[in-house]
């Protein structure tokens, strides 16, 4: 089955350490995002990728990094700069960057930063 | 900028009472609309969605109709079911994304 995956599903860090959140699609999209979800406070986009080999700032991409380097994966990785990671964070991909096509989101990695 | 608001939740409903959860946005032209529901620990599913005026998004006996004079996308369900107890986002597309409101969470009881 085609889908989203990402892991793991519960992380837990020191403060001060880097860490690397897992997504794969085999959906064949070409867009991917990431967005983080904090109680009451919706999704917050961090990061997004139209394309391997691109990706452009979210609204609340300081602390962050992706990468793309292939079609299929697409990592974050949340830095000692992050003053405050500990979250939901949810991967989502889609068919292109065109307004009616619908996200596919996976889901989701909470980790807890102590 | 572009915002969404939706109601604040916890909607609390007995089976089978009747579902409006309010969503208005602001945003540049007329974007297509989503609504996406999020289960206890798990990602968001695309609920439903409208990509023009007046259209009408239905799934599983929710809708949501895209009304362009008032900027709103409510979404509305007959007879909710215990099942339906989740947390609610509406999203309407954003240049480069989606735009994701803050959720309603929505208790059914027996």
């Amino acid at each position: 089955d085609g889908g989203i995956t990402q892991s793991p599903k519960y992380l837990f860090r020191k403060e001060g350490q880097n860490v690397t959140l897992s997504c794969e699609q085999n959906l064949n999209h070409d867009a991917m995002y990431w967005y983080r979800q904090d109680p009451g406070q919706g999704l917050r986009l961090i990061y997004y990728s139209q394309i391997v080999n691109d990706f452009q700032k979210g609204d609340i991409a300081e602390g962050y990094s992706v990468s793309r380097e292939k079609k299929e994966s697409f990592p974050l990785t949340v830095t000692s700069a992050q003053k405050n990671p500990t979250a939901f964070y949810l991967c989502a991909s889609s068919i292109a960057r065109q307004g009616n096509s619908p996200l596919h989101f996976g889901n989701g990695t909470r980790l807890t930063v102590t | 900028g572009d915002s969404v608001t939706q109601m604040e939740g916890p909607v609390t409903l007995s089976e089978e009472a009747f579902l409006t959860i309010n969503c208005t946005y602001t945003a540049t032209g007329y974007p297509s609309l989503f609504w996406y529901v999020q289960y206890p620990g798990e990602g968001l599913q695309l609920l439903l969605k409208a990509t023009k005026a007046d259209d009408k998004g239905s799934n599983k006996g929710f809708e949501a109709t895209y009304r362009k004079e008032t900027t709103s996308f409510h979404l509305e369900k007959g007879s909710v079911q215990v099942s339906d107890s989740a947390v609610y986002f509406c999203a309407p597309f954003s240049g480069y994304a989606l735009n994701f409101g803050k959720g309603t969470s929505l208790l059914v009881t027996p």
